[in-house]
């Protein structure tokens, strides 16, 4: 079965430090890979995502992620956090089926920045 | 440029009544997605259109849940009768392209609802 796991409920980070936010995937294929980021009582808000080429992308707020296909992993990354990067955060996968543009979320991480 | 609307924010109806909620997405995006987001989960696709025909509807509990696109624009999603089971944030969204494309979908802000 296609699927997207998310190990972390929650991670915790001081303002300052990097953080990593852990998504792995099960799905055949070369899947497209994306994150995104909710805040409370607003929609989900695209951040970046992986089709083709460089393992590295670059994203929206001064985030990215790695595409490490052996370990089927996407794991999405900032240098410095910041407090206003406390959100929920996504990963989704859209299995490479040639059809239709279907994402398969994870449930989800928790991100808390504290002072 | 607009985001993808949606209506309303909130509601609370009983089990076994009706509601519906209303979506308008981006203009010029000519698909659509209706997601469920359970607490604790991440949003589930319910139905997409591709302009005003379905292409996925496999997750649709056809039983209670309907959904229209008129005219390639505008949809609603309905549900009748309601459970307990459907309490959740219904997220509407529209990207650019669907089939064959990798073009990201932009969500809405989302309807809250509470069956009691």
């Amino acid at each position: 079965a296609q699927s997207v796991a998310q190990p972390e409920d929650q991670v915790n980070v001081a303002e300052g430090n990097p953080l990593t936010v852990k998504c792995t995937y099960s799905v055949s294929g070369n899947p497209y890979l994306f994150w995104y980021v909710q805040y409370p009582n607003r929609g989900l808000q695209f951040l970046l995502k992986y089709i083709t080429g460089d393992n590295l992308v670059k994203g929206s707020y001064g985030f990215e992620a790695e595409f490490n296909k052996s370990q089927t992993s996407f794991h999405l990354k900032k240098p410095s956090a910041l407090v206003s990067d406390s959100a929920l955060y996504f990963c989704a996968v859209r299995p490479f089926s040639g059809g239709y543009n279907k994402l398969i979320f994870g449930a989800g991480t928790r991100l808390a920045v504290h002072p | 440029e607009a985001g993808v609307a949606q209506s309303p924010r909130y509601k609370i109806i009983e089990k076994r009544q009706s509601v519906a909620f209303w979506c308008n997405p981006i203009s010029g995006h000519a698909t659509l997605y209706w997601y469920q987001q359970i607490l604790g989960q991440g949003p589930k696709l319910l139905i997409q259109f591709q302009n005003n025909g379905v292409v996925d509807d496999s997750q649709l509990p056809k039983d209670r849940f309907s959904a229209e696109r008129l005219k390639g624009v505008d949809s609603t999603l309905k549900i009748q009768p309601a459970k307990l089971e459907d309490s959740a944030v219904y997220l509407c969204a529209s990207s650019l392209g669907g089939t064959g494309s990798s073009y990201e979908q932009y969500f809405g802000p989302g309807t809250r609802l509470t069956v009691t």
